[in-house]
Parts: structure tokens; sequence; C-alpha cells
């Protein structure tokens, strides 16, 4: 089936230090989501990215569509930006998204 | 603009009981998801929407889950009877059209005992 992919699955920063986080994906998407689950479990968008690249703020996101992959870039990180991060993408213009098993983050101050 | 609103937030209740969930979604939005999220792992869909008729239900449990979305707005999604494996968080998220950005609310946090 399709597959979506994150790396590292744990990473621990101190604060101010930067980051990358990958997804993989093993099909051609139509949808791609960045997303941020604080610890109250809320799903906070961060970018929809299909292709191309994104900022806001301290974050941005590239996604290589013809290579199947996405990163997400967090720089200058602060202990707000703690939680799990996941990437989801979307197939065949259907909508159902497909998560990955995400990469928890945790900044220390 | 109002979020995707669910409810209750936390349910307690005992296998072979039944339990409802709400979902409001974002006004205007045609399409509407509930995602089911284990400890430990992504957000699985469980069925998908589009206006008040269903898209994919192919990953619902349809011996014990079943989902309504009467006039295209608001949704019901019930488990009956519930079992242990049941416990989890339940997302209902909304988009304006299938391939657009999908808004999701707080979840409801199911414990079966």
């Amino acid at each position: 089936g399709i597959q979506v992919e994150q790396s590292p699955p744990d990473l621990i920063l101190q604060e101010g230090a930067n980051s990358t986080l990958r997804c993989n994906f093993s099909d051609s998407v139509n949808n791609l989501q960045w997303f941020h689950q604080n610890p109250w479990g809320q799903l906070i968008n961060l970018f929809y990215i299909p292709s191309g690249t994104k900022q806001n703020g301290r974050l941005s996101a590239t996604t290589v569509a013809t290579e199947r992959y996405s990163l997400l870039y967090i720089s200058s990180s602060q202990t707000t930006d703690s939680g799990v991060y996941f990437c989801a993408g979307a197939y065949n213009q259907g909508g159902k998204l497909i998560f990955g098993q995400g990469t928890e983050l945790s900044v220390k101050p | 603009e109002a979020g995707v609103a669910q409810s209750p937030r936390y349910k307690i209740i005992e296998k072979r009981q039944s339990v409802a969930f709400w979902c409001n979604p974002i006004s205007g939005h045609a399409t509407l998801y509930w995602y089911q999220q284990i400890l430990g792992q992504g957000p699985k869909l469980l069925i998908q929407f589009q206006n008040n008729g269903v898209v994919d239900d192919s990953q619902l449990p349809k011996d014990r889950f079943s989902a309504e979305r009467l006039k295209g707005v608001d949704s019901t999604l019930k488990i009956q009877p519930a079992k242990l494996e049941d416990s989890a968080v339940y997302l209902c998220a909304s988009s304006l059209d299938r391939t657009e950005t999908q808004y999701f609310g707080p979840g409801t946090r199911l414990l079966v005992l």
C-alpha cells in the first residue's frame, strides 16, 4: 500500500538550534500537509505544500514532488515547538490523508 | 472564522456499551473526515463524506461503527458495541473540497474499560 515515512522518529534540541525533518512518500501526491500536534493533542496546520517551497516565520517547507519527499525546517527552535510533527499525503484526488508515524521533537531550555 | 468543533472532548465507557461523537465542520466545507488516532500512531481515516454522501469508508469497521452526515453539515460517529481496542482519539476534519487543506478539530478522547 501507499506509505509515508518520516525521519528521524525522535529529536532533542537545545533552544535556539535549527532542525530538518524529512518525509518520504511512495507515490505521487496531490496534497501534502505538515502538522504540529501539541501536547493537548490538537493537530495544527503548518503547511499545505504538494510542491515547491513555503515559509511562515521560523518554519519553512519544501516538497520535491518528482523525487517524492518533503522537508520541514525549523530555525531558532523554541520550547513551544515541542510536540509531534506529522506529514500526510493524499493521492488520486481522493482527499484521504495517509499519515506518517511522526517525529517527536523536544526542545530543551 | 470558527474552527472545527467536536464534542464531547472526553468519554469513558465500559466495553460493549455504545457511544456517539459529534462534529461541526467549518462553514462552507463540503468534505468532512473522521480519523482514528491510536496512541503513538498517526491518524487513520475511518470515513470521508462529500456533502452528505460517503466517498470512502473502506477502513470503517462496519459491524460496530456507523456515521452519518445528514443535510451535509454536522456529522455523528457511533460505536456500538465498543471494544477495548477502540480506545483512541477520534478526530474530525473538514476541507473546502477533496484536494484542499484539511483542518482538524480538537478531537474526542475515548477510553474503553
